[in-house]
């Protein structure tokens, strides 16, 4: 089956610098990638839609010069936290869907802490 | 938007007891989607639903798409110890660019 890759799974960083999170389809091509954020015990929260070629369509609420995302080709998105602070600290979550008839595939999600 | 109302938020079994789950809408999907997720991962999809009325097993879980398109139950039955984790239900709309509304989870703890 289609497989999402993300990567780092867990990332700490000081106050003010920016990270830079991977999401990959592996096996297939997604013109289409999600990012989702998610606090502890709490739901998947939609930030944004990544469309290869364009720029992504963003939540309503998420600052897009805070979280950059990138979808440069058919099997990468990236998504940089800039600027970073404590309160960015989350679990971010990509997914992607290799063609419309099957459901969203999700990468393992990265823990990012921020100190 | 649209929301999500997923209950129970959390549930408390014994091994071997059956489980079920459910969410409903205020308004309609054209597609139903179960997750569930274990701790530090991302979510898996368990079955996806796409047409009112369907029903889907796979394996011990079995989910049905509500005749209204405004619910979803899943069903797991003969629970065992990995069942433990996190369920979601998910819904779509065709003209929504295939994003996900989630739930806010079902909490499932199997005791041995």
């Amino acid at each position: 089956g289609a497989v999402v890759s993300q990567h780092p799974s867990r990332v700490i960083c000081k106050s003010g610098t920016s990270v830079k999170i991977e999401c990959r389809s592996l096996d297939f091509q997604a013109t289409t990638m999600f990012w989702y954020r998610q606090f502890p015990k709490q739901s998947l929260m939609l930030m944004a839609t990544s469309n290869e070629g364009s720029k992504a369509t963003y939540e309503q609420g998420v600052e897009k010069d805070k979280f950059l995302i990138n979808h440069a080709s058919l099997t990468l998105s990236t998504l940089t936290v800039t600027s970073a602070h404590p309160e960015d600290s989350s679990f971010y979550i990509c997914s992607a869907r290799e063609a419309v008839s099957l459901g969203y595939t999700f990468g393992s999600g990265t823990r990012l802490t921020v100190v | 938007g649209q929301q999500l109302n997923q209950s129970p938020q959390s549930m408390f079994i014994q091994e071997g007891e059956d489980v079920s789950m459910n969410c409903t809408s205020s308004s309609i999907f054209n597609t139903w989607l179960w997750y569930k997720q274990d701790p530090g991962e991302g979510p898996v999809l368990l079955i996806a639903l796409y047409k009112a009325g369907e029903l889907t097993s796979n394996g011990r879980l079995t989910a049905q798409f509500g005749i209204t398109r405004k619910d979803s139950f899943l069903n797991i039955s003969a629970s065992i110890p990995s069942d433990v984790g996190i369920y979601f239900c998910a819904g779509q709309l065709r003209t929504n660019a295939g994003k996900s509304t989630f739930g806010d989870g079902t909490t499932l703890t199997v005791k041995p």
